[in-house]
């Protein structure tokens, strides 16, 4: 049962273009939802993180965008540099558990950036 | 200095054996976690602690068990070990209500 889906394996953009990754929810209890990006080799790093109070958040060069009718999110990453290249995580989770966050991740889209 | 670290990175060995993941965090959060990345790459939850205590506990089997003997410290034993236990686990802390910092992660292959 995928909670969390991230419908586009990979995803192939322009230096300079905007990325926009995307990601589908079920469960209508999750109420945080983040995004990670993980390079090779390496453990996922937190990347920028929303509240289900909110609709958008911005971070620089990042903005995820949140539509609860549709359970849906999306990153976007303007613009898009080469070290952007990665996977990037979608979670989701619902009440903490003792302050313990049950992230429910996404299969991962791999970004690829090109000169 | 890394802020969660995990040992050994890779780990090859036969079906039946016992094995443990030893991971220390840095960062003085009070939560743990282990979670397993499978072959088709999702992450997901097996157990966390909270300043030594199990507060999730998915549904695992009873070989993998989990151990904090402080709450800077979480190892994961894995008893009769199985091929689909093969498999990339990651260790991560946070602080409450916080994002998890996960550490390089620990490639286990059963033979």
């Amino acid at each position: 049962d995928q909670q969390v889906k991230q419908n586009s394996p990979s995803l192939s953009v322009q230096e300079g273009r905007i990325s926009i990754l995307n990601c589908d929810y079920t469960n209508s209890m999750f109420d945080y939802f983040l995004w990670y990006k993980k390079y090779p080799a390496e453990g996922p790093t937190f990347l920028i993180s929303i509240s289900s109070i909110k609709d958008k958040n911005e971070d620089g060069r990042f903005t995820v965008f949140l539509n609860k009718s549709a359970k849906h999110l999306s990153l976007h990453i303007v613009p898009s540099q080469p070290g952007d290249s990665a996977v990037y995580f979608c979670a989701a989770s619902k009440e903490p558990i003792q302050g313990a966050q049950k992230l429910v991740f996404g299969q991962g889209t791999r970004l690829t950036i090109n000169p | 200095d890394t802020a969660v670290s995990q040992t050994p990175k890779y780990l090859v060995t036969q079906m039946g054996n016992d094995k443990s993941i030893k991971c220390e965090q840095n960062l003085g959060h009070d939560t743990m976690y282990w979670y397993k990345q499978d072959s088709k790459k999702f992450l997901k939850i097996m157990f966390s602690y909270n300043n030594k205590e199990l507060i999730i506990n998915e549904t695992v089997p009873n070989r993998f068990s989990p151990k904090s003997p402080d709450k800077a410290h979480l190892n994961l034993h894995i008893n009769s070990l199985e091929l689909g236990d093969s498999a990339v686990y990651f260790c991560a802390s946070s602080r409450p209500y916080g994002e998890l910092f996960f550490g390089e992660g620990s490639r286990l292959t059963v033979l």
